[in-house]
């Protein structure tokens, strides 16, 4: 059974760009969620979506987006990057509540 | 709001000791506890999930214990190995969010 998978694995940004990240769940999960991982600020909760409604938001601007797809895929939108959107991006599927993760976007903005 | 600790924040032990790591939380209105482990740069493995009715989970030489009423949860490694080195981060899960802890870094030295 395949597991979360997140594309790119990494990406180069210049600032004010916008980017667009991927994750294709575990088949069968209808739940994504949406973390930013920063050495400072460690897990922050972006959004999460469930049967393509966003369920759950985070407290980020609204240069985060996201959308689900009618086949479960997520993508998330960062808009007019900036220097501190530097991070880890992860994405998370479940089922019922167990939560399994890809392996992550890397996202340096210079 | 809820809020996630772990303690300590870093650990560096002799292979083959048993150890602890802690975690506590805020609110006591749980729906599951998640064990992850984290290497350096990827994404979270999740290790045991406690739903709120029980009181542990066991795999392999790690325990996971959860006591809802004074809202800990802790997870006993066994007989630990330079293997283990990573974070580990705990997180809880109620009402679609969850919320993690800032993690414990485990060096195990050989």
């Amino acid at each position: 059974k395949a597991g979360v998978t997140q594309t790119p694995r990494y990406l180069i940004k210049t600032r004010g760009q916008q980017v667009t990240l991927s994750c294709s769940p575990i088949s069968g999960h209808r739940s994504v969620s949406w973390y930013q991982q920063t050495p400072g600020q460690g897990l922050q909760f972006l959004f999460e979506y469930f049967s393509e409604t966003q369920r759950n938001k985070g407290n980020f601007p609204g240069r985060f987006s996201g959308r689900q797809f009618s086949n479960s895929r997520s993508e998330m939108n960062v808009s007019t990057l900036e220097l501190g959107d530097s991070a880890l991006y992860l994405c998370a599927s479940s089922l019922h509540t167990e939560a399994f993760f890809g392996q992550g976007t890397r996202l340096t903005v210079v | 709001k809820q809020e996630v600790t772990q303690i300590p924040a870093a650990l560096s032990v002799p292979e083959g000791e048993n150890l602890v790591l802690n975690c506590s939380f805020t609110d006591s209105a749980i729906y599951n506890l998640q064990w992850f482990r984290q290497d350096p740069g990827k994404g979270l493995t999740s290790l045991l999930l406690i739903q709120s009715s029980q009181r542990e989970q066991t795999s392999g030489r790690l325990n996971a214990s959860l006591d809802k009423s004074s809202g800990r949860s802790t997870l006993y490694i066994a007989a630990s190995q330079p293997g283990d080195s990573a974070t580990y981060l705990c997180a809880v899960y109620n009402n679609n969010d969850m919320r993690f802890g800032a993690g414990t870094r485990l060096t195990v030295k050989p």
